[in-house]
C-alpha cells in the first residue's frame, strides 16, 4: 500500500542543470498535480493531469515541463534551474467522493545554487 | 482571481480548549471544501471534507460552511500539543477540474 511516493527526497542543483522530478501513485487515480511551497505563498499549482497524455498550465508553469505516459506517472521536469526554483515541491492525486480530495506525496525538497 | 483567504497566526491556544481556525473565499461558486493537517516538514495531510451548509463532525474536528457568507471554519475541540501544526483550508472553484484553490494556512500551537 504505497499510495504515492515521490523521488528524490532532497536534491541540490546547479543553475541551468536539467532535473526530474518523480511521482508514481499507485491508486489508478485519475488527476495528479503538482505544487511548489514557498514562504509566504502557500501550495502554488504548477501543472495538473487529467489522463494519461492529458496536461494543462497552473498558476506558475513557467520553466517547468511535465510529461504523463502512464497513469500511475507523472514526472516534472525543471529544463535550466534557477534559484528561484529552489522550494519544495509536492505531487498529489485525487480520490474520494468529490473526486476533488487531493492526496499527497511527501514532497522533494530542492535546492538549486 | 479566485482566492482563499486565512488568518496566517499563530493561533495559540491551551490543552484542553477549542481551537477555531477560519477561512473564506471568494468564488462564489465553489462546492467543495477540504481542511488539510501540514506538520513541519511533512505534506498536508487531508483531515476534513465539507461538501454542503452546516457541521461536519469527525471525531474532536468539526467543519462548519456557510456559503451565503463564502466561510468555512474547523473546530478543534479538547486541543493537543500533537495538534500543533498548520492547517489549510482548500476549496474546489466552479469549473475547476478538480483543482484546489489553498489557502497559504493557519499555525496552530497548542501549549501544555
Amino acid at each position: 500500500d504505497a499510495g504515492i511516493t515521490q523521488s528524490p527526497r532532497y536534491k541540490i542543483t546547479e543553475t541551468g542543470r536539467q532535473v526530474t522530478l518523480m511521482c508514481h501513485q499507485t491508486w489508478s487515480h485519475s488527476y495528479m498535480f503538482w505544487y511548489r511551497q514557498d514562504l509566504g505563498h502557500g501550495l502554488r499549482l504548477i501543472y495538473y493531469s487529467a489522463a494519461a497524455d492529458i496536461t494543462d498550465k497552473g498558476e506558475v508553469p513557467d520553466g517547468y515541463v511535465v510529461s504523463r505516459s502512464k497513469t500511475e506517472n507523472f514526472p516534472l521536469t525543471l529544463e535550466s534551474a534557477t534559484r528561484s526554483q529552489t522550494s519544495v515541491y509536492f505531487c498529489a492525486s485525487t480520490g474520494g467522493r468529490s473526486q476533488a480530495e487531493q492526496y499527497f506525496g511527501p514532497g522533494t525538497r530542492l535546492t538549486v545554487t | 482571481q479566485k482566492e482563499v483567504e486565512q488568518n496566517s497566526g499563530p493561533l495559540s491556544v491551551p490543552e484542553g480548549a477549542i481551537a477555531s481556525l477560519n477561512c473564506t473565499y471568494s468564488d462564489r461558486g465553489s462546492q467543495s471544501f477540504f481542511w488539510y493537517r501540514q506538520y513541519s516538514g511533512k505534506s498536508p495531510e487531508l483531515i476534513m471534507s465539507i461538501y454542503s451548509n452546516g457541521d461536519k463532525e469527525d471525531g474532536r474536528f468539526t467543519a462548519q460552511l456557510n456559503k451565503a457568507s463564502q466561510y468555512v471554519s474547523l473546530l478543534i475541540r479538547d486541543s493537543q500539543p500533537s495538534d500543533s501544526a498548520t492547517y489549510l483550508c482548500a476549496a474546489q472553484p466552479s469549473g475547476g477540474y478538480n483543482k484546489l484553490i489553498f489557502g497559504a494556512g493557519t499555525r496552530l500551537a497548542v501549549h501544555p
